[in-house]
């Protein structure tokens, strides 16, 4: 089972809007509404910021939100602020019964 | 409040073998899907596998599928994960997780000569 695709980095000024693509197949992301969303900074335990393409776990901020059309997932950004910058890694269900993550995506505030 | 709490981790030569546990409080561990993920240094999340609530559907990564093994106790609320025939390319941070979303903290796992 291959990684999804990421982009490697997303960056952006405070108070803009950035998005993360998380491309894979009909097999994964296509295929199931699976796909959760995990933001991690440096040293600490990730953190799940969205299940089931669109969810937010109570307690994450509504400036985060998810999105599927076809095979690519999205996490947007709102309102980007300073303490957003982390890595960010999208993770589906497969046709495996299996999971898979994506590459993950270093975000940088500017 | 819930609690993750791995342990077993430590430094192993190639071929031998580790059994990880993750014991839990806080939730019904016995209504929960659990999984095993690991992240190398430096590197990205990999998914190892994940077992059902009640132990009797277990499915793990191809990377490590025939070498590691997911199980439950859910009369001890602990989570396992045996692993064989270690490899240099196994050493990871192992966090054991649970669908909802709570992580442990994970324990260090090396594979070196």
């Amino acid at each position: 089972q291959s990684a999804l695709t990421q982009p490697a980095s997303v960056s952006g000024s405070p108070g803009q809007s950035i998005a993360i693509s998380c491309t894979g197949t009909s097999s994964d992301v296509g295929g199931y509404d699976y796909v959760s969303w995990y933001q991690q900074h440096p040293g600490k335990v990730p953190k799940l910021m969205i299940y089931d393409v669109n969810n937010r776990p109570s307690g994450v901020s509504n400036r985060f939100s998810g999105s599927k059309s076809g095979n690519t997932a999205s996490l947007t950004i709102s309102g980007l602020q300073a303490e957003d910058e982390a890595d960010y890694y999208c993770c589906s269900y497969t046709s495996s019964s299996t999971f898979v993550f994506g590459t993950g995506t270093k975000v940088t505030v500017l | 409040q819930v609690q993750l709490v791995e342990s077993g981790g430590g430094l192993v030569p190639p071929g031998r073998s580790l059994r990880l546990s993750c014991a839990v409080s806080g939730f019904t561990f016995s209504s929960h899907v659990m999984h095993w993920v690991r992240q190398a240094p430096g590197k990205g999340l990999e998914w190892v596998a994940f077992i059902s609530s009640d132990g009797n559907n277990k499915y793990c990564a191809d990377s490590v599928k025939g070498r590691f093994t997911i199980s439950r106790d859910n009369s001890k609320d602990t989570l396992y994960l045996q692993m064989d025939s270690l490899r240099v390319e196994d050493t990871a941070l192992y966090y054991c997780l649970t669908a909802g979303g709570y992580w442990g903290q994970g324990t260090q796992v090396t594979v070196s000569s």
